[in-house]
Parts: structure tokens; sequence; C-alpha cells
């Protein structure tokens, strides 16, 4: 057990970049979440994947935003035009399947600063 | 329908004292109860969790939460503060079958020398 892996760990950009995370789960989980958490609040749930389908997306997840996992193994979480409002720390967890009851793995995360 | 509410964006207790968080939770349906810790600038570490069975569920790091459902309470506690405790601790409901999480706010906890 590895555990989640995210990268990169900061990412400074210009308003109206576009900016990409990548999220390594933990092996033989199939359940992948991605959460948004900023200052002095807890994490907010963006979307998941169960394998490789997207099962549910967020209101708070706009236009803008686009999540994949390809073949049920890494996920990558694009932020298209970037605006002041997207800076946070985007965290990316893992599970297995079977039953609500599995704990969910956090990664360190990746802090997302906007100038 | 789910929510958590955390009372106490902020606890201050001395080293050696009795550690006390609490924490509330809505859920339409039966819920999975997390607690988690965050130190700074890195993710969210598992403390313990309740789906079924007892209510008393124990953690690590010698912390234990008692699942209340009359009261809609999962409070966490510690009956000794060390200074490695302070950080900023997270509840948060489960119970979809989605399995996503709802957070509350989180309460910083500092420990006094």
């Amino acid at each position: 057990d590895t555990g989640v892996s995210q990268d990169p760990r900061h990412k400074i950009t210009k308003r109206g970049q576009n900016v990409t995370f990548r999220c390594d789960p933990i092996s033989e989980h199939n359940r992948l979440y991605w959460y948004r958490q900023t200052l002095g609040q807890g994490p907010e749930f963006l979307t998941y994947f169960q394998n490789e389908a997207q099962l549910e997306k967020s209101r708070l997840l706009s236009d803008r935003f686009s999540a994949e996992r390809p073949k049920g193994s890494f996920s990558t979480l694009e932020i298209q035009r970037t605006e002041q409002g997207d800076s946070a720390m985007y965290l990316c967890a893992s599970s297995l399947v079977g039953g609500e009851n599995q704990p969910q793995h956090f990664g360190d995360g990746t802090r997302l600063s906007i100038l | 329908a789910q929510s958590v509410t955390q009372l106490g964006s902020h606890v201050s207790v001395s080293e050696g004292a009795l550690v006390l968080l609490r924490c509330n939770y809505s859920s339409s349906v039966p819920p999975y109860l997390f607690w988690y810790v965050q130190y700074p600038n890195q993710g969210l570490q598992l403390l313990l969790k309740y789906t079924t069975g007892a209510t008393l569920v124990k953690g690590i790091n010698g912390f234990e939460a008692e699942f209340k459902k009359s009261e809609t309470s999962f409070h966490l506690t510690k009956p000794s503060a060390h200074m490695s405790d302070a950080a900023e601790y997270f509840c948060a409901v489960g119970g979809s079958n989605t399995g996503k999480l709802i957070f509350g706010q989180g309460t910083t906890l500092q420990v006094k020398p």
C-alpha cells in the first residue's frame, strides 16, 4: 500500500491559464474521488469515478472543469481558463467498493494558487 | 440530504487534559460517520469510523467517538491531549450509494504546554 499520490503538490499559475492535476489511487481501489478545500473550510465533493466511469458530478464542477480516469487507474482533473476563485487545495481520495463503509484514503493534495 | 455541523471552530486544551470535539449530523439515510485529522499542507488521515454495530468506536492515537442516534451526534474524545494532537479535525457523514462524504467545517485543536 503506497498510498494515494497527487502531482504536483503546488501549482502557481496566472488567471486564464489551463492547469491539470494527476491522482494515482491505491492500486486495488476502484473508486476515486475529487474534493476541493478552501482555506478554513472542510473538503467539498466535486466528482467521483467507479473504475473508468464518472458517476456523479457536483454542481460545484463548472464547465471549465473536466475529470477523466482512463482505464480505471490514475485520474486527471483539468481546469480551463482559471479564475481567482479556483485557488484551493484539490484533494483526491480512493476507496474500495463493497459497502459504503469503505473508508476513503486521501492524498496530500495539490494546492493551486491563481495570480 | 446530509449535513454536518462541528460546534466550535477552535478548541484549546492544555497538554494532558481531556479533548472533546463536537459533531452533529443530519442524514435521511442510516449514516456512516468518520473523523479525519489534517496536519498543515497534508491530506486527511482517517482517525476512526462508525458504520454499524457498536456505538463506541476506537481509533488511532487514543481517540474514540460515540454514535448517539437520539442526539444525532458523533463527538470525538481523547482522555489526555498530547502536543502532537494539534491539528485540524473534520467530521464527515456518508451513507449514500455513491460513498461521497459530506464534511463539517473543521475544528482546529490547539494544545498548550
